[in-house]
Parts: C-alpha cells; structure tokens; sequence
C-alpha cells in the first residue's frame, strides 16, 4: 500500500525546536517532490514548504521562511521537517503530502498532492 | 501571492441533494485548481485535478468545472460518506488552499 507516516509531533514551548518525520512506503519516494501542509486547530489547510526530489529545489511559505527547514533522505525513504523559534501560531496538524504531476483527459498536466499521511500534532505553549 | 476564496463557508444538505461550491482565484490560473476532501481525524483526500479530471477511484457523483478565476464542485446525490470539508487549491503558483467549505447534514 502507498503510505505517508508523520511522526515527531509533541508540545513545545515557544522559542523552541522540534523536528518532524515522514516515512514513506510502498512507492518510489526519490522519484517525488514532496510537501508539507499544515492546519491550525479550527482553520483552513496552509501550504508549508516543499522539496524536489533530488533536494535541488526547495520552497517556503512566507510565515515560515527562516525558521523551518525540509530536507530528505531518498535512502530512508523520509521526509522531515526541522521546526525552530516555535511560535504560538505554529500549533497545527502537520501533514506530509506526495505531489504528483497528474495528466487530464486533454493532455493538460498539473501538480496535485494525491497521497497525504494523517498528520502529526504540534503544540506551541507555556 | 494568489487569493482563494470559497463560499459557501458551510452548507446543510440532505442525502440525495446536489450541491455545489465556488472558489474563486484573485487572478487567472487557468486550470490549474485540485479539490480536496477532509474528514477530521483523516488524511485529506483528492477528488478533481486539473479543474474538471477526476481522481481515480473517486466516485463519478464529483465533478468539477470552471477555469480563469471561477470555479466550481458538484455532488450529485450526496452519500452519507460525503459530509465532510471541501478544499480547493490552487497549483499555478504557490498551492494556497481556499478556507474550505463545511458539508453537513
């Protein structure tokens, strides 16, 4: 089965660190760019950051930039997420996602996210 | 940086309706706009890509339409396994997700 697993989750004060995990199964991860996507308790989902499969490409959302890192092992098959300056706002599910590029019916190409996990939780608080 | 907004924001309905929801994107994507399901304590769940192709496996009552800045889900016949919450994104740009639209009974 193709499988996304978050893990590292857990509650953290602010100002601290924390560092999440993905492991993926049952397709080839190096071929794949990846996600991660949060959703703040009662909010909307809210695009984190991404990493190409080779690493060579990596983007942020601007309320994270300088503070999360992503990075990946393709030899582990995981996906992580390095968490730092912990801010009350940062509370949320976090979830990894597999993006695929998807081919419609016309031959037109687009970027989905096809195979989520079911999050990890991280709680921001004194 | 690319606006999504959904409305409605939440809906009532009853098993057998159709219902609809709109997104809206602050300037053109072209097709370029995926619809999501989520349930809570579940991972989300693609249902349309590419504006209007559906996700295999996922039942044909979904379909979707629209393209430029106007876009919309339909269920026809809604099952009990369908009260959920409604996510549109946009992949044009930076993936922004809409504020999502809550389906209940």
């Amino acid at each position: 089965d193709v499988q996304l697993v978050e893990s590292g989750g857990g509650l953290v004060k602010p100002g601290g660190s924390l560092r999440l995990s993905c492991a993926a199964s049952g397709f080839t991860f190096s071929t794949y760019t990846m996600n991660w996507v949060r959703q703040a308790p009662g909010k909307g989902l809210e695009w984190v950051s991404s990493i190409s499969s080779s690493s060579s490409s990596i983007y942020y959302a601007d309320s994270v930039k300088g503070r999360f890192t992503i990075s990946r092992d393709n030899a582990k098959n995981s996906l992580y997420l390095q968490m730092n300056s912990l801010r009350a706002e940062d509370t949320a599910l976090y979830f990894c996602a597999r993006e695929d590029v998807l081919t419609a019916g016309d031959g037109y190409r687009a970027d989905a996210f096809d195979i989520w996990g079911q999050g990890t939780m991280v709680t921001v608080s004194t | 940086d690319i606006q999504m907004t959904q409305s409605p924001s939440s809906l009532s309905a009853s098993v057998g309706d159709r219902v609809t929801i709109s997104c809206r994107a602050s300037q053109m994507i072209s097709s370029y706009l995926n619809w999501y399901q989520h349930k809570p304590g579940k991972a989300p769940k693609l249902l349309i890509y590419a504006a209007s192709s559906l996700q295999s496996g996922v039942p044909s009552r979904f379909s979707g339409s629209g393209s430029g800045t106007d876009f919309t889900l339909a269920i026809s016949g809604l099952q009990p396994e369908d009260f959920a919450t409604y996510y549109c994104q946009e992949s044009y740009s930076s993936f922004t997700f809409g504020g999502g639209t809550k389906v209940e009974i």
